[in-house]
């Protein structure tokens, strides 16, 4: 099964701070998305982008994708304590001649942001 | 709306017993999902649906069963609970048979297997 990959593990950064994230994977693939968790919660989506996108915004959010390194990075900038959260990067593996898709999560980057 | 709702949000069983983990949602969702979260592993996909009558298995799919009768209801079942079922799980649903739309989580249970 295919399966992003995130980068780093951890990190902790000061608040007004920038974070980057990042996440490799290994085969092509139809979207990525990334998700955030709060401790003891469900997923909360941020962001899709498709294969054929190569940046996205989406308020403080800034995500890219290289298709051809297989990778793509998540921004925030401007971190604030309630980012606090982990991460995690998603990718939609489609049955060749299926309409059947599977999404795939990655183990996540644990983000602490000190006020 | 109530999104997607899951019960119980705690539950330990014994090992060998077994249970039906609910999951329910009410925006019309055709597709749906059971992941399973452990530490350091990220969430791992055990069954989905694209639909009422339709369901698929995922990574780790052994262990659980899953039926879809309805739009609405997604039930994960624990044939007999081993302790490396304890883990959090999570239901998902998301609009088009394709996850290409974002997914909609719900609470999780936490479940532990003694």
């Amino acid at each position: 099964s295919q399966q992003g990959e995130e980068d780093p593990q951890a990190l902790s950064i000061q608040e007004g701070e920038n974070a980057t994230m990042n996440c490799s994977y290994k085969t092509s693939i139809n979207n990525l998305q990334w998700y955030r968790q709060n401790s003891g919660r469900g997923l909360v989506h941020l962001i899709l982008i498709r294969s054929n996108e190569r940046e996205k915004h989406s308020g403080r959010l800034r995500v890219t994708l290289d298709t051809s390194k297989k990778s793509s990075s998540l921004l925030i900038t401007a971190s604030r304590a309630a980012d606090t959260a982990s991460y995690f990067c998603a990718t939609l593996e489609v049955d060749r001649g299926s309409t059947l898709g599977r999404l795939y999560f990655g183990r996540g980057t644990q983000l602490t942001v000190w006020p | 709306n109530a999104g997607v709702t899951q019960t119980p949000k705690f539950q330990v069983l014994k090992t060998g017993q077994s249970m039906t983990l609910q999951c329910a949602q009410d925006m019309n969702h055709e597709y749906m999902s059971w992941y399973r979260q452990d530490p350091g592993m990220g969430l791992r996909l055990i069954h989905y649906s694209v639909g009422a009558g339709i369901t698929d298995q995922g990574e780790v799919p052994n262990g659980y069963n899953v039926s879809r009768s309805t739009t609405e209801d997604f039930p994960l079942r624990l044939l007999s609970a081993a302790p490396s079922q304890t883990s959090v799980y999570f239901c998902a649903s998301s609009y088009s048979n394709l996850p290409s739309y974002e997914q909609y989580f719900g609470p999780g249970t936490r479940l532990t297997v003694t």
